[in-house]
């Protein structure tokens, strides 16, 4: 079956600190990558998605950065975190199989 | 461009009948989605149609479509407190990637 592994849960940050979470996909290959964050009150905002290795689609300009390193695993990054960037961090993978599945969030402060 | 949108809060008494509204803008052919999210953890895919059906039901749960206002709605029979959750709208074009989302609904079930 596929699933989707994020870390870490939780991420407690200073401002101006640099930024890494991981996700990676089990049970299928070739998968579309996606990561949205999720915002007290603004819903599910799409930040990034690739459709293979090293082509990534960045939606809204912002202090964030995305890669795909390898087929089935998908990094966020920040270089200098902001306060505006806490929220809720959702990794997303649609298959030919399946529509898009979700994994269980990373939960971002910035302080 | 796209765009989702759906009210923020709903509430009803345990046994009732919940329903939880959607708009969309995208014209083309396009699926549309009911996702839940329970506290403190990612989306889950509860159903989803596409825009050449009106309804689509499976147990608890009828989706219905109207094309021409471009509304959607998620009928939940005998709601129970375990139903209350976020729930999310989203729609994707056919042949492309992207899935958009609403602000999503709190639903909160009352005992």
């Amino acid at each position: 079956s596929q699933t989707i592994h994020q870390w870490p849960a939780t991420l407690v940050q200073p401002v101006g600190s640099p930024l890494s979470l991981e996700c990676t996909v089990e049970g299928t290959s070739n998968p579309n990558l996606y990561w949205y964050r999720q915002a007290a009150g603004r819903g599910l905002q799409l930040l990034f998605y690739s459709v293979g290795i090293g082509q990534i689609s960045s939606e809204v300009p912002q202090n964030l950065s995305a890669s795909r390193p390898q087929d089935r695993q998908f990094i966020l990054s920040s270089k200098k975190l902001l306060l505006s960037d806490s929220g809720f961090y959702l990794c997303a993978c649609r298959t030919g199989r399946t529509e898009a599945f979700f994994g269980q969030g990373t939960r971002l402060t910035v302080v | 461009g796209e765009d989702v949108e759906q009210s923020l809060f709903l509430s009803v008494r345990e046994g009732d009948s919940s329903v939880i509204n959607c708009t969309y803008t995208d014209s083309s052919s396009t699926y549309l989605y009911w996702y839940k999210q329970e506290p403190g953890a990612g989306l889950q895919l509860l159903t989803y149609i596409f825009s050449n059906m009106d309804m689509k039901q499976d147990q608890r749960l009828t989706v219905l479509l109207n094309k021409k206002d471009k509304h959607l709605s998620l009928r939940i029979a005998d709601t129970q407190t375990g139903d209350s959750a976020i729930y999310f709208c989203a729609e994707r074009t056919s042949g492309t990637y992207k899935y958009i989302f609403g602000t999503g609904t709190r639903l909160k079930v009352l005992a």
